[in-house]
This record gives C-alpha cells, sequence and structure tokens, in this order.
C-alpha cells in the first residue's frame, strides 16, 4: 500500500531533550517537505528536499534540522526543543514533477514539549 | 505562497442534507487538492483536481482555474463526514511545490 508513515504518533518531550520524527515513502517520490499545524495559523511549511542532499527552508524553519541521505526518508530533528513547538506535525510527499505534483501526508505527529 | 480562502468557515449539517463548500485562490495554480481532517487529526487525500470536475461516492468536486475558485460538493451527508475541509494549492510555476492551506471549513454532521 502506497503511503507515508510518520512515528511516533504521539510524543511528550521536556524542553531541551533532542528527539527525532521519522517520516519514510514507499512511492518513490521526490519531493518531500514537513509542516506543522496549530490553532489560528493553520498548516505551515517547515522545510522541504527536492531530493536526496537537496534541502531547503519552508516558512518557519527556526529550531528544526532535516536530512536527506536516502530517497524514502526526511526525518525531522529537533535539536533543543522548547513549549512553542507544541504542534501537529505532518511528513508530506509528492512526486515532484510538474505534471503530478499530488501531496500525500503522514497520520501526523503530536509533541507537546514541556 | 498564494492567499486561500475558504468558505464557510463553519458548517453545521442534518445527516441526509446536502452542501457545497468553497475555495478562492488569489494567483494561478499548478494543481488543487481537498482534504478531509478527521477528529484524530489525520489528513485524508480527497482529490487532486487542477480543472474540471471530479466524483467520488457522495463527494464530489470542481475547479475553475481560470476563474480561480474550487467547489466541493457533499451529498447525502453522514456523521461520518464531520471534520475539517481543506483545500490547499502552489503557485503556478514554483518550483518548492509549497502548498497554501485555507484556513478549513468545520463541518458538523448531526444525526
Amino acid at each position: 500500500e502506497a503511503q507515508v508513515t510518520q512515528n511516533p504518533r504521539y510524543l511528550i518531550t521536556v524542553t531541551g531533550k533532542k528527539l527525532t520524527v521519522t517520516c519514510s515513502q514507499n512511492m518513490n517520490h521526490e519531493y518531500m517537505s514537513w509542516y506543522r499545524q496549530d490553532p489560528g495559523l493553520g498548516l505551515r511549511q517547515i522545510y522541504y528536499s527536492m531530493n536526496v542532499e537537496v534541502t531547503d527552508k519552508g516558512d518557519v524553519p527556526e529550531g528544526y534540522k532535516v536530512s536527506r541521505k536516502e530517497k524514502r526518508n526526511f526525518p525531522l530533528i529537533l535539536e533543543s526543543p522548547s513549549p512553542n513547538q507544541t504542534s501537529l506535525y505532518f511528513c508530506a510527499s509528492s512526486l515532484g514533477q510538474h505534471r503530478n505534483t499530488e501531496a500525500f501526508f503522514g497520520q501526523g505527529t503530536r509533541l507537546t514539549v514541556v | 505562497g498564494i492567499q486561500v480562502e475558504q468558505s464557510p468557515p463553519d458548517l453545521i449539517l442534518q445527516e441526509g442534507a446536502n452542501s457545497t463548500l468553497r475555495c478562492n485562490f488569489s494567483d494561478s495554480v499548478n494543481n488543487l487538492q481537498w482534504f478531509h481532517q478527521n477528529p484524530w487529526g489525520q489528513l485524508i487525500n480527497l482529490f487532486y483536481i487542477p480543472s474540471g470536475t471530479k466524483q467520488n461516492g457522495r463527494l464530489s468536486a470542481t475547479t475553475v482555474a481560470t476563474e480561480r475558485y474550487s467547489l466541493l460538493y457533499i451529498s447525502s451527508s453522514q456523521t461520518t463526514d464531520s471534520g475539517v475541509y481543506f483545500c490547499a494549492a502552489p503557485r503556478l510555476g514554483s518550483n518548492d511545490y509549497k502548498l497554501s492551506f485555507g484556513a478549513g471549513t468545520t463541518v458538523t454532521v448531526r444525526a
């Protein structure tokens, strides 16, 4: 089954404790991205990757890192989480070609930083 | 990104009713997608519809790209249709495929 898989689904952590949210897709998509969703602010892009070893900042990159060593994986790293990073996070992927840019989203990760 | 406006912001329906959700966008777009966010927070793909009309069961969507709007139709609504409906699109010609999302329409279907 074609899908985008995020882990974990739920995470409660403490301020300053490094964490990684994993994202994997099995559709051989070139383009992957991370979004966060906050009440009143909607969904905003954090980082994106056009292909392996090609990443760039989205609208709200501060406090986050990403890497794209393999085509299927795009982990989101919070080196020193803070309470303002409490949010619902989504990983997304798409083919990456102009003719078909349909995006598929993971199940979401609810992160709480205390 | 582009500006995406959805209306209405909230919709309360009686089970079995029909409804139309609207999405206006400020610039030309490569494509347009409709999503349903269920009560568990998952974003479910409903339609990928750059133009024209598509149907999937009780749902259908129409995009008129030249007039910069899209409509989502829900017919014979069921309680499982409750949730938030989002439309999203990347700006035409953009290289990063970043989706600009509307604020959503919260649909509540009552039994």
